[in-house]
């Protein structure tokens, strides 16, 4: 099956920095990649996606590159706000039957004033 | 955001004891899942639905069971609560593969004593 790592696990920036959050995976069928953002004692929430005919997608402050060779993506979070501050979680998947996503471990994004 | 609950949101139980958690979605979606969170862990698929009746098991059913007699209603047991099964608890639902955003619940917290 599907194995994703996340690093790192924690990530502490200055506000107004930019912040990386990278995964990888390991089924070369996985074709789609979201990221949710959980912020305390809420449940996640989708905040980007890409599929695999794509390499890079932003959407304002945040951004989603991927490399299917090497079988990673990441994260790119730019002027960092202290709101950004959340657990952040990649995801990958095969679409196409089941949607059965497997997750990385989160990655504790603090972002201080 | 999409409709989706869970009751109850804090629970407190003892050793031994039957537990079951509702989920609740009011969009319509064909799928359902039920993750456990766990520091160090991320999000892991206890069980998932993919219709009425039709259910299947994740990466740590064990000493779990699950229900799906309607389209909006998914209900997790713990059949005989453990310590270990001290978690937060997240249901999911969404569309699968056509549409393969997850919109999760806002958790249960459950302490085994």
């Amino acid at each position: 099956g599907e194995n994703v790592e996340q690093h790192p696990s924690t990530l502490s920036v200055q506000e107004g920095d930019s912040a990386v959050i990278k995964c990888t995976y390991s089924d070369s069928a996985s074709n789609y990649f979201p990221w949710y953002k959980q912020e305390l004692g809420k449940g996640p929430q989708l905040i980007i996606d890409i599929r695999s005919n794509v390499g890079e997608k932003k959407d304002q402050r945040i951004a989603v590159t991927l490399n299917k060779t090497a079988k990673h993506f990441s994260l790119h979070i730019t002027e960092t706000q202290p709101e950004d501050s959340a657990v952040y979680f990649c995801a990958a998947s095969e679409t196409g039957g089941s949607y059965i996503p497997t997750f990385g471990r989160g990655t504790s994004l603090i972002v201080h004033p | 955001d999409a409709g989706i609950t869970q009751s109850p949101r804090h629970k407190v139980t003892e050793t031994g004891t039957p537990v079951t958690l509702r989920c609740h979605q009011t969009e319509n979606h064909r799928y359902m899942y039920w993750y456990r969170q766990d520091p160090g862990h991320g999000l892991r698929l206890i069980h998932y639905s993919y219709g009425v009746k039709d259910t299947d098991k994740g990466e740590v059913s064990d000493g779990y069971s699950v229900s799906r007699s309607k389209t909006e209603d998914f209900l997790l047991t713990l059949e005989s609560a453990t310590s270990s099964q001290t978690s937060v608890y997240f249901c999911a639902s969404g569309q699968g593969s056509s549409q393969e955003t997850q919109y999760f619940g806002p958790g249960t917290r459950l302490l085994v004593l």
